[in-house]
């Protein structure tokens, strides 16, 4: 089955301990992105990647890191969470990045507390 | 930058009844515009999608509408149906640019 995955799909932690959400999609895809849904504001990308070793800034890049060593995986990196990470989290991916749809994972609720 | 505008956010109909969703966007040159529909507790899912070659596209009860000169598209959603309750977002993107999103539509359908 064609799909994004996630994980965790829950997590509560606190302010400066170091995290890692996992993404994995099985399609081929080129071009993989994380966003940030919070109410009122949408989907909001935090940094995408091209293809492999190609990742690049979204629009609320702060405070996240991210790496793309195999097209497959595309883990986003929280050096140092703070309480205004708080946010469910979407890895998406697509064949290509322009005008192509993309495929989102099940979701990440993280809480920093 | 590139921006879209969604409205409204929040919409309630009865069921049977037609929903509209309406976007704009600023970027002349963008070329694709999506659909998608999130269920509580899931993910984004692609419903429909038009590109700018065309004015219309239909699916069943689902079509969207392009307007290029006014920079407008919509999805109109007919005969509603409880499991079209959900929330909806528009996006436009194009050749070399990324998409980007709407803030979405909460779609409440009324039994």
């Amino acid at each position: 089955e064609a799909q994004v995955t996630q994980n965790p799909r829950y997590l509560i932690t606190v302010t400066g301990k170091k995290l890692t959400v996992t993404c994995s999609q099985n399609m081929n895809h080129e071009y993989m992105s994380w966003y940030r849904q919070d109410p009122g504001l949408g989907l909001r990308q935090i940094y995408y990647s091209m293809n492999v070793e190609a990742t690049d800034k979204g629009d609320v890049p702060e405070g996240y890191k991210v790496s793309r060593k195999e097209k497959r995986n595309f883990p986003l990196i929280l050096e140092s969470p703070s309480p205004n990470q708080t946010s469910l989290y979407f890895c998406a991916s697509s064949l290509k990045r322009d005008g192509y749809e993309q495929y989102f994972g099940p979701g990440t609720r993280l809480t920093v507390t | 930058g590139e921006n879209v505008e969604q409205h409204p956010s929040t919409l309630s109909v009865q069921e049977g009844d037609s929903a509209v969703i309406k976007c704009t966007y600023s970027d002349s040159a963008s070329n694709y515009f999506p659909w998608y529909k999130q269920e509580l507790g899931k993910g984004p899912q692609l419903i429909i999608d038009i590109r700018s070659n065309v004015g219309e596209k239909k699916d069943q009860r689902i079509a969207v509408t392009l307007n290029k000169t006014a920079k407008h598209f919509s999805l109109h959603i007919t005969e509603t149906q409880p499991e079209d309750s959900a929330v909806y977002f528009c996006a436009a993107g194009g050749r070399d640019d990324k998409i980007i999103f709407g803030k979405g539509t909460r779609l409440h359908i009324l039994p």
